[in-house]
């Protein structure tokens, strides 16, 4: 089943915070985060393991609550290049063959 | 390395028309994927392969077939091509350690 991503959408000034949620139906062994520029294909942040550790990419966070079957992506103090379309993709089978793709959020960043 | 490479960049096709996009990968992973992306869907598993001679279908595998005779390439066909499969398809890779490795994408429009 399809993970829900929210918020939909988000406008930032530069400097601003943002947190970008995943949550799925199914239990979750691995939420994997990307983030995908306009014309381009997506590219890899992180990886979130059941019983792992707060992930980081640069001034970028996630999280993963087992029980609560989501992820949380922090954006902080965001930069104009953060702009893009982040996907997180779900692992339910415990294997990372397949990933099951939320829908995206969408974030601008402005000077 | 080259990474992901696909083949053709862009491709205009009429409907009842077939073809076949390669993917191809200089990375030696196990691991290969095509996805379509239309706006507003994110990204959607058409068929995917565990191995050389392995393929597996994903979500949305009507209407395509696939082949992995080698290792390296992964090749996605369109028997008769229908105006609903206007999309651009991504190719991705990966060794089964997390980081899929997305090609530059296909731009297919049927008309």
């Amino acid at each position: 089943q399809q993970p829900v991503q929210s918020p939909q959408a988000v406008i930032l000034r530069e400097g601003e915070d943002a947190v970008i949620n995943c949550s799925s139906s199914k239990a979750l062994y691995s939420v994997h985060w990307y983030r995908q520029k306009h014309g381009e294909a997506p590219v890899f942040l992180m990886i979130l393991l059941k019983g792992g550790e707060q992930m980081r990419h640069e001034k970028i966070s996630a999280s993963f609550n087992e029980k609560k079957q989501q992820s949380s992506l922090y954006l902080t103090a965001s930069q104009l290049s953060y702009s893009g379309t982040y996907f997180c993709g779900t692992d339910n089978a415990g294997n990372n063959r397949k990933l099951i793709w939320g829908l995206g959020t969408s974030l601008a960043v402005n000077p | 390395n080259a990474g992901v490479t696909q083949t053709p960049k862009f491709r205009v096709l009429k409907t009842g028309q077939s073809m076949t996009l390669l993917c191809a990968q200089d990375m030696n992973h196990e691991y290969m994927y095509w996805y379509r992306q239309d706006p507003g869907m994110g990204l959607r598993l058409i068929h995917y392969s565990v191995g050389e001679g392995t393929t597996a279908k994903g979500e949305v595998p009507d209407g395509y077939n696939v082949s992995r005779l080698k290792k390296q390439n992964f090749l996605l066909g369109l028997e008769s091509a229908a105006p609903s499969q206007t999309s651009v398809y991504f190719c991705a890779s990966t060794q089964g350690s997390y980081e899929q490795y997305f090609g530059p994408g296909t731009r297919l429009t049927v008309t």
